[in-house]
């Protein structure tokens, strides 16, 4: 069975930093695409960024040059590393299996997601 | 910038009624479509992938359908349990628009 857990979230002040952990088991992590989404309290779902098996990542316009994704397929593990952050990138963080191939950006098993809230 | 919409932004039907839900795209995306349910204070769930295509384990009432620039979710008898908001996403380039949801409520 697939399984992502999400830790890291918590509260951090406008312009500080904080690392994203996605623990993934019940699949071939190192073969798979992984995706980062948010959801702003209340609001809809944004994509925030993918990597690729081969360690090829992509971003979403609004974290571009603030947000590195990254993975460990040793440990299983998935990370989003998040600075310079903003009020406006408060929100539920989801860890995402991609389903890959012509299906990238498709996230087909998620996590319960961790809160990361920005504010003074 | 490629914009979902999505309406209506709130539908109330009861059980066994047809449902459709519509989204937009401000420009073409192909059949890169998906539709996802998310019920409060869970992950969202993948319904539909390439607008028509089911995601492994999902209940056969539920089709996806379009192309282009307009798509559509059908629920074809609504269950109780399909009380949710309802998302689509395009990812024909490389910014995976999310629509702003409808939420289904059950009368």
């Amino acid at each position: 069975e697939v399984h992502l857990v999400e830790s890291g979230g918590g509260l951090v002040q406008p312009g500080g930093s904080l690392r994203l952990s996605c623990a993934a088991s019940g699949f071939t992590f190192s073969s798979s695409e992984m995706n980062w989404v948010r959801q702003a309290p209340g609001k809809g779902l944004e994509w925030v960024s993918h990597i690729t098996s081969g360690d090829t990542r992509t971003y979403a316009d609004s974290v571009k040059g603030r947000f590195t994704i990254s993975r460990d397929n040793v440990k299983n593990s998935l990370y989003l590393q998040m600075n310079s952050l903003t009020a406006d990138d408060t929100a539920v963080y989801y860890c995402a299996r991609d389903l890959g191939g012509s299906e990238q950006l498709v996230s087909d098993y998620w996590g319960q997601g961790t809160l990361v809230t920005v504010s003074s | 910038e490629l914009v979902m919409t999505q309406s209506p932004a709130t539908l109330s039907v009861s059980p066994g009624e047809r449902v459709t839900l519509s989204c937009r795209a401000s420009q073409g995306v192909g059949s890169n479509l998906a539709w996802y349910q998310q019920k409060p204070g869970q992950a969202p769930r993948l319904l539909i992938h390439g607008a028509s295509t089911r995601a492994i384990g999902i209940p056969a009432r539920f089709s996806g359908s379009g192309s282009g620039r307009e798509f559509t979710l059908t629920i074809s008898s609504l269950q109780s349990e399909d009380s949710a908001v309802y998302y689509c996403q395009q990812y024909n380039n490389w910014q995976g628009t999310f629509g702003q949801g409808t939420k289904v409520e059950i009368k």
